[in-house]
């Protein structure tokens, strides 16, 4: 069965340091959304892709935030400088175009700021 | 804006008993609403999806949903609980036409045995 990989799955970095999160969705899925989950609540939209534009970023941190998917494929997202609240779960997750489709996610990659 | 909220931080059931998770949504236009479930440190997995057509939803794992237009609301449900339905529950909501998936704040199912 075709997954959502995601890497890596831990990271523990200090703060103001860089870190950065890889995705690789679903093949022939051409949206690409990047989700943050702090514990205990839902994840929460950071950034949207259809191929290689980007849809939504409205939520974003963009003094910080940055998200490329150059070639409409895989996607990085990437935190400079990491600060203590960035601590959460960063979630890949794909669709085929189309607002019925469900999301398939990946299976996280967990960050914690120290 | 759309938005999600499910009520109950935690729901407790005996297994073998019925369960029932809440969820409420607000959107403009028809709705497309979605639950998944997500195990400790794992990402979430789909469980059913509402887009159009009859009220009564059936999923993965012997889960379903009930969608109430006029109660805007989208009830999770499960005749016969398993321990192994233990985890984190989701609610999410995308307006007709629209682009983003709205998550609620999540609803955790303890089934004791």
């Amino acid at each position: 069965e075709a997954e959502v990989a995601q890497s890596p799955r831990y990271k523990i970095t200090e703060k103001s340091q860089a870190v950065a999160f890889w995705c690789d969705p679903i093949s022939g899925h051409a949206t690409l959304y990047w989700y943050r989950q702090i514990l205990g609540q839902g994840p929460e939209l950071l950034v949207q892709f259809q191929d290689e534009s980007v849809v939504d970023d409205s939520q974003l941190p963009k003094d910080r935030f940055s998200a490329e998917r150059l070639k409409g494929v895989d996607s990085t997202l990437k935190i400079q400088p990491a600060e203590l609240g960035d601590s959460a779960m960063y979630l890949c997750a794909s669709s085929l175009a189309g607002g019925t489709g469900e999301l398939f996610f990946g299976e996280g990659s967990r960050l914690t700021v120290l | 804006a759309q938005s999600v909220a499910q009520p109950e931080d935690q729901v407790n059931v005996a297994e073998g008993n019925p369960l029932t998770v809440k969820c409420t949504y607000s959107v403009s236009g028809n709705p497309y609403l979605f639950w998944y479930v997500q195990y400790p440190n794992r990402g979430l997995q789909f469980l059913l999806k509402y887009i159009t057509g009859d009220n009564l939803v059936k999923g993965s794992y012997g889960f379903e949903a009930e969608f109430n237009k006029s109660q805007t609301s989208f009830h999770l449900k499960k005749p016969s609980a398993l321990v192994s339905d233990s985890a984190l529950y989701f609610c999410a909501v995308r307006d007709l036409g629209g682009n983003m998936l709205t998550f609620g704040g999540g609803t955790r199912l303890m089934v004791k045995p």
